[in-house]
């Protein structure tokens, strides 16, 4: 079975400190894909990015950036410089690879954000 | 990206009655998905509802509690029947993006349901 575990409930900073956002993940399969979802308090879920267990290349977008460890199955999300608006919920999820099921998503339980001015 | 919108964006209801959900989709999609989110809580899968088929429900959620439909490749609905406050919920559709190899998944606003 599936699973992922962001072990950090919340996390509190000031603006401008840099955020790191750990996430842990359980699969059996060797290929999968893992997500990183925002959820402001306005509550509509805002895709972030994926990225397939092939790829070990960390990204950056903007302020955003992804480190995927396979060896440690972890794939951590650091936004940079973090401003009042990062506030929200992050959301880690993986799904299975196959066509037969769908992107099914396993979700962890969320980190909620809150960046102070 | 797909976008998708769902109807209603919130209601509160009475126990014991049902609420069908709507969920459009401005493009064709092979799969739609139904999650829910307990307040304060994580999202959960409901179910995934192909066209044409009926739809595959996950452990600890049934059919006859939250029927599902979707008649064509843009609109799904699901149905919260009998509801009691523990249904008090967002529920999310979510939908697979066309393309390969394999897909974003894009989830729509939310209902946001409270049963009295």
């Amino acid at each position: 079975a599936q699973k992922v575990t962001q072990a950090q409930t919340e996390i509190s900073v000031v603006e401008k400190e840099d955020v790191t956002l750990d996430c842990v993940y359980e699969t059996r399969d060797t290929t999968y894909y893992l997500f990183w979802y925002k959820q402001p308090p306005s509550g509509e879920l805002v895709f972030l990015i994926r990225r397939n267990s092939f790829d070990e290349q960390n990204e950056i977008s903007g302020r955003y950036s992804w480190n995927f460890q396979k060896s440690t199955s972890s794939f951590n999300f650091t936004i940079t410089a973090s401003q009042v608006v990062d506030s929200a919920v992050y959301f880690c999820a993986l799904s299975e690879a196959t066509k037969a099921a769908g992107n099914k998503l396993t979700f962890g339980g969320g980190t909620r954000v809150l960046v102070k001015p | 990206s797909a976008v998708i919108s769902q109807k209603p964006s919130r209601d509160i209801c009475q126990r014991g009655t049902s609420l069908t959900i709507q969920c459009q989709v401005d493009s064709q999609v092979t799969m739609m998905f139904w999650y829910r989110q307990q307040p304060g809580q994580s999202l959960t899968l409901i179910a995934t509802a192909n066209q044409g088929s009926e739809a595959t429900y996950e452990s600890g959620f049934v059919i006859d509690k939250f029927p599902i439909s979707r008649p064509n490749l843009t609109f799904s609905t699901l149905t919260v029947s009998n509801m009691s406050p523990e249904d008090s919920s967002i529920y999310l559709c979510s939908v697979e993006s066309a393309g390969t190899p394999l897909y974003e998944q894009y989830f729509g606003p939310g209902t946001r349901l409270t049963v009295t």
